[in-house]
């Protein structure tokens, strides 16, 4: 039983690319979510989804695109890369009434 | 602005002493979880609150819910450095929505 795993764990990218981070789960969890993680800031919601098909914003939404293709799968897309997305983005599932099981983290630096 | 508040910021003790981190709001909770996180490592769920008042136990960490379901407080007692970490308190406005605390960040010195 993998939980939740992320990739890649690291990369670095120029100003204006674009990239997918991936993210999958085998726990049949029906809620996925996107947080970034920046210092002294915590964890800020960027996306989430509450089953396959279904997709809604968090906090700090834009520069970023999700899809929930299938319940596995919740893939985050950032659209054209900027310095302010440097960050630690986790990934995290859970069903309605358990607390989420988060991923080990992608460490991505925009230059 | 951070929807929950989180204190201290920093917290270094002695092994052995004990320490208490508050998360207050102003915000009332359907629920409110508690996570510690490692360096490197996503954060790891220790517990769940959901009654006004709750007081849950897990070993030497003992967890507080207020009575209005703004606040809670973590306590542990007797630390020991494999407590180290950053926790950090999640609280649910609604079903789907977890925000969280800017965390604070525990050092026990051997």
């Amino acid at each position: 039983n993998a939980g939740v795993t992320q990739t890649p764990k690291f990369q670095v990218l120029k100003t204006g690319q674009s990239m997918t981070l991936q993210c999958a789960q085998d726990m049949n969890h029906e809620y996925m979510s996107w947080y970034r993680q920046d210092p002294g800031m915590g964890l800020r919601l960027i996306h989430y989804s509450v089953g396959a098909g279904i997709t809604d914003q968090g906090e700090v939404p834009n520069g970023y695109n999700v899809s929930r293709s299938t319940t596995e799968d919740f893939p985050l897309r950032l659209l054209s890369a900027a310095p302010s997305q440097t960050s630690v983005y986790f990934c995290a599932s859970r069903t309605q009434m358990d607390g989420y099981t988060f991923g080990s983290g992608t460490r991505l630096t925009v230059v | 602005t951070q929807l929950l508040e989180q204190s201290p910021q920093f917290l270094s003790i002695q092994e052995g002493e004990n320490l208490t981190v508050y998360c207050n709001s102003s915000s009332v909770f359907s629920s409110l979880q508690w996570y510690r996180q490692e360096p490197g490592e996503g954060p790891v769920l220790l517990v769940t609150v959901v009654t006004g008042g709750e007081v849950k136990k897990l070993k030497r960490l003992t967890f507080q819910f207020g009575d209005a379901r703004k606040d809670s407080s973590l306590h542990i007692t007797a630390a020991q450095p494999g407590d180290t970490g950053l926790y950090l308190c999640a609280g649910h406005l609604n079903d789907y929505k977890l925000s969280f605390g800017a965390g604070t960040t525990v050092t026990v010195r051997a």
